[in-house]
């Protein structure tokens, strides 16, 4: 059974700062990883989508990896802006299922 | 850019009633999906469906819950008879492919479910 684990729960950082979230999942046979962007009140956003084929995705100033032997996942947010300030949370699959298990996310604050 | 479409944001209902949570998902996409976020708790898989059919369900998913898509676009949730415990945002989703195949899913932007 596919468990996500999501560290830290919450983050606070100032503005222009580099910064990792870190995605950890039980189920290493995964054939792909989503990362999502939730604003208060709102939907998910999909970010990035890593296949098991791939080690990184890059969309702007985002770039997550995807290590399947360590079981983990990282996101890396280049520059970090106000704007940037959401819960991200990620998602993995249910082994042989389409059922995607999510972590708790992350709370990210960037203060101006 | 297209995206799903969700109604209405907000439902209050008294515990006992049923409710029919609506989604427009993207119009060109196959697999449509349910769902829910209890508050401080993780996003949960209700429901998967495609070719007019539930391809998947999960265990919350009981004979309380059904999903239609009476026409070309919309993909419904009905709640039979709503708990408390039924409070939570809904959210649909949808894909072109399966998951399997690579392809993010899109979700709207939830419909919160009040059950008082």
């Amino acid at each position: 059974k596919q468990e996500v684990t999501q560290i830290p729960a919450a983050l606070s950082v100032p503005e222009g700062e580099n910064l990792v979230l870190n995605c950890s999942f039980t189920d290493s046979a995964i054939y792909n990883l989503q990362w999502f962007r939730q604003d208060p009140g709102k939907g998910l956003t999909s970010l990035l989508l890593i296949q098991s084929s791939q080690r990184e995705q890059t969309s702007g100033r985002l770039n997550a990896s995807l290590d399947k032997s360590s079981g983990r996942s990282t996101l890396y947010i280049a520059a970090s802006q106000p704007g940037d300030s959401a819960t991200y949370l990620c998602a993995g699959p249910q082994g042989g299922s389409e059922k995607l298990v999510f972590g708790k996310g992350t709370k990210l604050t960037v203060n101006p | 850019e297209p995206e799903v479409t969700q109604t209405p944001s907000h439902q209050v209902t008294q515990m006992g009633q049923e409710v029919i949570l609506r989604c427009v998902p993207i119009s060109n996409h196959l697999y449509f999906y349910w769902y829910r976020q209890i508050l401080g708790q993780k996003v949960e898989f209700l429901v998967s469906f495609y070719n007019n059919e539930i391809s998947e369900k999960s265990e919350i998913f009981d004979d309380q819950f059904s999903v239609e898509r009476p026409d070309g676009s919309n993909f419904t949730l009905k709640i039979r008879s709503t708990k408390l415990e039924d409070s939570a945002m809904y959210f649909c989703a949808s894909s072109d492919v399966r998951t399997a195949n690579n392809s993010p899913l899109h979700f709207g932007n939830g419909t919160r479910l009040t059950v008082t």
